[in-house]
Protein backbone atom coordinates (compact mmCIF):
# COMPACT_ATOMS: atom_id res chain seq x y z
CA UNK A 1 0.00 0.00 0.00
CA UNK A 2 0.52 3.67 -0.11
CA UNK A 3 3.09 5.09 2.42
CA UNK A 4 2.19 8.28 4.34
CA UNK A 5 4.83 10.14 5.81
CA UNK A 6 4.21 13.22 7.87
CA UNK A 7 6.82 15.52 9.50
CA UNK A 8 7.51 16.98 11.91
CA UNK A 9 6.41 14.23 14.65
CA UNK A 10 5.50 16.82 17.30
CA UNK A 11 5.80 20.16 17.11
CA UNK A 12 6.00 23.29 20.18
CA UNK A 13 4.86 26.63 18.86
CA UNK A 14 4.67 30.20 20.83
CA UNK A 15 1.00 31.68 19.98
CA UNK A 16 1.64 34.05 16.89
CA UNK A 17 4.25 31.83 15.25
CA UNK A 18 3.84 30.48 11.74
CA UNK A 19 4.53 26.65 10.83
CA UNK A 20 4.84 24.18 8.08
CA UNK A 21 3.52 20.33 8.22
CA UNK A 22 5.29 18.15 5.54
CA UNK A 23 2.99 15.05 3.58
CA UNK A 24 5.13 12.64 1.98
CA UNK A 25 3.39 9.95 -0.06
CA UNK A 26 5.27 6.78 -2.09
CA UNK A 27 2.68 6.96 -4.61
CA UNK A 28 0.63 8.35 -7.00
CA UNK A 29 -2.99 9.21 -5.63
CA UNK A 30 -5.98 9.98 -6.72
CA UNK A 31 -6.63 12.32 -3.98
CA UNK A 32 -5.27 13.94 -0.68
CA UNK A 33 -7.10 15.42 2.73
CA UNK A 34 -5.53 17.59 5.31
CA UNK A 35 -7.79 17.02 8.85
CA UNK A 36 -7.50 17.95 12.54
CA UNK A 37 -8.22 16.23 14.93
CA UNK A 38 -9.40 18.33 18.14
CA UNK A 39 -8.80 17.00 21.50
CA UNK A 40 -12.36 15.25 21.52
CA UNK A 41 -11.21 13.34 18.78
CA UNK A 42 -13.53 14.99 15.62
CA UNK A 43 -11.74 14.95 12.63
CA UNK A 44 -12.23 18.32 10.77
CA UNK A 45 -11.98 18.51 7.73
CA UNK A 46 -9.32 21.37 6.74
CA UNK A 47 -8.24 20.47 2.79
CA UNK A 48 -9.49 17.99 0.00
CA UNK A 49 -6.20 19.16 -2.14
CA UNK A 50 -5.50 16.42 -4.68
CA UNK A 51 -3.16 18.80 -6.30
CA UNK A 52 -2.49 22.91 -6.63
CA UNK A 53 -2.80 25.26 -3.24
CA UNK A 54 -5.82 26.23 -1.34
CA UNK A 55 -6.11 28.81 1.27
CA UNK A 56 -8.52 28.86 3.82
CA UNK A 57 -8.03 32.28 6.35
CA UNK A 58 -4.64 31.68 8.73
CA UNK A 59 -4.31 27.95 7.03
CA UNK A 60 -3.23 27.27 3.60
CA UNK A 61 -2.27 23.96 1.55
CA UNK A 62 0.29 22.96 -1.26
CA UNK A 63 0.10 19.63 -2.98
CA UNK A 64 3.16 18.94 -5.46
CA UNK A 65 1.40 15.77 -6.48
CA UNK A 66 4.33 14.63 -9.88
CA UNK A 67 6.49 15.02 -6.44
CA UNK A 68 4.78 13.70 -4.31
CA UNK A 69 4.07 15.75 -1.00
CA UNK A 70 1.50 18.31 0.52
CA UNK A 71 2.16 20.96 2.78
CA UNK A 72 0.20 22.58 4.58
CA UNK A 73 0.97 26.20 6.07
CA UNK A 74 -0.43 27.65 9.56
CA UNK A 75 0.09 31.25 9.98
CA UNK A 76 0.13 33.26 13.21
CA UNK A 77 -1.18 30.30 15.31
CA UNK A 78 -3.63 30.51 17.92
CA UNK A 79 -4.17 27.98 20.76
CA UNK A 80 -6.88 26.70 19.52
CA UNK A 81 -4.85 25.26 16.88
CA UNK A 82 -3.51 22.46 19.00
CA UNK A 83 -4.19 18.85 18.24
CA UNK A 84 -3.22 16.37 15.80
CA UNK A 85 -2.64 17.00 11.92
CA UNK A 86 -3.52 14.07 9.39
CA UNK A 87 -2.83 13.81 6.47
CA UNK A 88 -4.31 11.00 4.49
CA UNK A 89 -4.46 9.79 0.50
CA UNK A 90 -7.02 8.18 -1.30
CA UNK A 91 -5.97 4.87 -2.34
CA UNK A 92 -8.18 2.24 -4.24
CA UNK A 93 -11.66 1.85 -3.37
CA UNK A 94 -11.73 5.01 -2.17
CA UNK A 95 -10.76 4.36 1.49
CA UNK A 96 -8.12 7.14 2.98
CA UNK A 97 -4.72 5.79 4.08
CA UNK A 98 -3.48 8.35 7.45
CA UNK A 99 -0.35 9.47 8.01
CA UNK A 100 0.79 9.04 11.75
CA UNK A 101 0.22 12.76 12.22
CA UNK A 102 1.66 15.70 13.68
CA UNK A 103 1.13 16.87 17.29
CA UNK A 104 1.17 20.67 17.73
CA UNK A 105 1.07 22.12 20.77
CA UNK A 106 0.34 25.87 20.62
CA UNK A 107 1.32 27.85 23.68
CA UNK A 108 0.14 31.35 24.73
CA UNK B 1 -23.54 20.38 4.32
CA UNK B 2 -21.79 17.17 4.59
CA UNK B 3 -22.11 16.50 8.21
CA UNK B 4 -21.79 12.72 9.41
CA UNK B 5 -23.26 11.56 13.12
CA UNK B 6 -22.58 8.25 14.91
CA UNK B 7 -24.04 7.26 18.02
CA UNK B 8 -23.45 6.70 20.90
CA UNK B 9 -20.55 8.91 21.51
CA UNK B 10 -19.57 6.86 24.32
CA UNK B 11 -20.45 3.55 25.71
CA UNK B 12 -19.21 1.00 28.85
CA UNK B 13 -19.82 -2.37 28.45
CA UNK B 14 -18.66 -5.71 29.84
CA UNK B 15 -16.55 -7.83 28.32
CA UNK B 16 -18.28 -10.91 26.14
CA UNK B 17 -21.46 -8.52 25.65
CA UNK B 18 -22.33 -6.84 22.13
CA UNK B 19 -22.16 -3.21 21.15
CA UNK B 20 -24.01 -1.50 18.11
CA UNK B 21 -22.53 1.63 16.64
CA UNK B 22 -24.59 3.68 14.21
CA UNK B 23 -23.10 5.99 11.22
CA UNK B 24 -24.96 7.91 9.46
CA UNK B 25 -24.58 10.85 6.66
CA UNK B 26 -27.79 13.44 7.39
CA UNK B 27 -27.45 15.54 4.30
CA UNK B 28 -25.95 13.49 1.70
CA UNK B 29 -26.37 9.81 0.46
CA UNK B 30 -22.94 7.46 0.82
CA UNK B 31 -22.95 3.80 -1.14
CA UNK B 32 -19.35 3.30 0.57
CA UNK B 33 -18.73 4.08 4.46
CA UNK B 34 -15.78 2.95 6.29
CA UNK B 35 -15.28 1.97 9.27
CA UNK B 36 -11.81 3.20 11.17
CA UNK B 37 -10.21 2.21 14.63
CA UNK B 38 -8.02 4.04 16.89
CA UNK B 39 -5.63 3.45 19.55
CA UNK B 40 -4.26 6.18 22.29
CA UNK B 41 -1.40 7.99 20.28
CA UNK B 42 -1.85 6.07 17.45
CA UNK B 43 -2.97 7.00 13.76
CA UNK B 44 -6.08 5.88 12.38
CA UNK B 45 -6.41 2.48 10.56
CA UNK B 46 -9.17 1.37 8.42
CA UNK B 47 -10.82 -2.06 9.21
CA UNK B 48 -13.91 -2.17 7.13
CA UNK B 49 -15.24 -0.71 3.76
CA UNK B 50 -18.92 -0.86 4.11
CA UNK B 51 -20.99 -1.24 0.86
CA UNK B 52 -24.60 -0.66 0.79
CA UNK B 53 -26.77 -3.44 -0.23
CA UNK B 54 -23.62 -5.65 -0.26
CA UNK B 55 -21.22 -7.34 2.15
CA UNK B 56 -18.21 -5.52 3.91
CA UNK B 57 -14.76 -5.57 2.76
CA UNK B 58 -12.60 -6.04 5.94
CA UNK B 59 -8.84 -5.22 6.20
CA UNK B 60 -6.27 -7.96 6.93
CA UNK B 61 -6.42 -8.62 10.41
CA UNK B 62 -9.74 -8.14 10.97
CA UNK B 63 -11.84 -10.32 12.35
CA UNK B 64 -15.43 -10.39 10.11
CA UNK B 65 -17.11 -12.43 12.17
CA UNK B 66 -16.25 -9.70 15.40
CA UNK B 67 -16.98 -6.83 13.81
CA UNK B 68 -20.13 -6.82 11.91
CA UNK B 69 -21.32 -4.41 9.55
CA UNK B 70 -24.37 -3.63 7.98
CA UNK B 71 -25.05 -1.04 5.46
CA UNK B 72 -28.80 -1.29 5.11
CA UNK B 73 -29.49 2.36 3.77
CA UNK B 74 -28.16 5.06 1.63
CA UNK B 75 -27.42 6.83 4.81
CA UNK B 76 -27.01 4.19 7.53
CA UNK B 77 -24.13 1.79 8.13
CA UNK B 78 -24.04 0.04 11.72
CA UNK B 79 -20.85 -1.68 13.49
CA UNK B 80 -20.99 -4.22 15.69
CA UNK B 81 -18.92 -5.56 18.04
CA UNK B 82 -19.78 -8.89 19.23
CA UNK B 83 -18.69 -10.51 22.40
CA UNK B 84 -16.53 -7.69 23.15
CA UNK B 85 -13.56 -7.94 25.24
CA UNK B 86 -11.14 -5.62 26.75
CA UNK B 87 -8.37 -5.18 23.82
CA UNK B 88 -11.36 -4.33 22.05
CA UNK B 89 -11.59 -0.63 23.87
CA UNK B 90 -10.54 1.81 21.04
CA UNK B 91 -12.27 4.69 19.29
CA UNK B 92 -14.53 3.98 16.73
CA UNK B 93 -14.52 6.29 13.70
CA UNK B 94 -16.89 6.25 10.49
CA UNK B 95 -16.79 8.28 7.37
CA UNK B 96 -18.76 8.80 4.10
CA UNK B 97 -18.25 9.93 0.98
CA UNK B 98 -21.06 11.48 -1.10
CA UNK B 99 -22.06 8.88 -3.63
CA UNK B 100 -21.79 11.14 -7.23
CA UNK B 101 -19.55 13.77 -5.15
CA UNK B 102 -15.86 14.43 -5.30
CA UNK B 103 -13.53 11.78 -3.54
CA UNK B 104 -13.81 14.34 -0.08
CA UNK B 105 -14.56 11.88 3.00
CA UNK B 106 -16.14 13.25 5.92
CA UNK B 107 -16.17 11.62 9.24
CA UNK B 108 -18.41 10.99 11.97
CA UNK B 109 -17.72 12.44 16.01
CA UNK B 110 -16.64 8.85 16.91
CA UNK B 111 -17.48 6.35 19.50
CA UNK B 112 -15.04 5.37 22.55
CA UNK B 113 -15.59 2.08 23.61
CA UNK B 114 -14.75 0.81 26.47
CA UNK B 115 -14.94 -2.77 27.14
CA UNK B 116 -14.75 -3.62 31.11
Amino acid sequence: GIQVEQSPPDLILQEGANSTLRCNFSDSVNNLQWFHQNPWGQLINLFYIPSGTKQNGRLSATTVATERYSLLYISSSQTTDSGVYFCAVVRSGYALNFGKGTSLLVTP
Amino acid sequence: GAVVSQHPSRVICKSGTSVKIECRSLDFQATTMFWYRQFPKQSLMLMATSNEGSKATYEQGVEKDKFLINHASLTLSTLTVTSAHPEDSSFYICSARNTGGSLEQYFGPGTRLTVT
